[in-house]
């Protein structure tokens, strides 16, 4: 069965820094391309980042960019999220999401809590 | 940017009943769309993808339909795990646009 199980989320000062991973199993990770989604408390659904299977292509969200860094370790299954200069409207429950060839985002991680307050 | 505008943003319904939400495009994205369910305190869970396919394990009382900018996500005979939020996604560019949600109440 595909797992992604996420960590790394707590809290933080505004302007600090967290990095958090998302373990996969049960599928060729290195096939695939991943993604970052945040939903801020209350709110809906917000895309992160995006990474190709060989980490060739990323892509940011426009209010991420240049604060956050995706990357992922193919030999070791897990994927990343470098998040610097956090601001409180960072505060969201972060989604690890795989994206399979042809299918859309099909699997989601449970999510990990980042709160950015002083 | 492509805005994903979903309607109604809110929704009452009974155990049994069918029901259509919608969901539309700032621009024409072909069939690149999903559709996602989200209970309370949960993960979201993938329910559509290219429109009208199902995700593997979802039942066929979940149904899409559309293609450039309008589509629709159909849910006949609803019962009480049903009643959830429910999210429209854009995978046509970069960046990735989810609507911002249709809640599913019990009338």
């Amino acid at each position: 069965d595909v797992q992604l199980v996420e960590s790394g989320g707590g809290l933080v000062k505004p302007g600090g820094s967290l990095r958090l991973s998302c373990a996969a199993s049960g599928f060729t990770f290195s096939s695939d391309t991943m993604n970052w989604v945040r939903q801020a408390p209350g709110k809906g659904l917000e895309w992160v980042s995006s990474i190709s299977s060989s980490s060739y292509y990323i892509y940011y969200a426009d209010s991420v960019k240049g604060r956050f860094t995706i990357s992922r370790d193919n030999a070791k299954n897990s994927l990343h999220l470098q998040m610097n200069s956090l601001r409180a409207e960072d505060t969201a429950v972060y989604y690890c999401a795989r994206f399979a060839v042809g299918r859309s985002i099909d699997y989601w991680g449970q999510g990990t809590l980042v709160t950015v307050s002083s | 940017d492509i805005q994903m505008t979903q309607s109604p943003s809110s929704l009452s319904a009974s155990v049994g009943d069918r029901v259509t939400i919608t969901c539309r495009a700032s621009q024409d994205i072909a069939n690149y769309l999903a559709w996602f369910q989200q209970k309370p305190g949960k993960a979201p869970k993938s329910l559509i993808y290219a429109a009208s396919s199902l995700q593997s394990g979802v039942p066929s009382k979940f149904s899409g339909s559309g293609s450039g900018t309008d589509f629709t996500l159909t849910i006949s005979s609803l019962q009480p795990e049903d009643f959830a939020t429910y999210y429209c996604q854009q995978y046509k560019n970069y960046p990735y646009t989810f609507g911002q949600g249709t809640k599913l109440e019990i009338k």
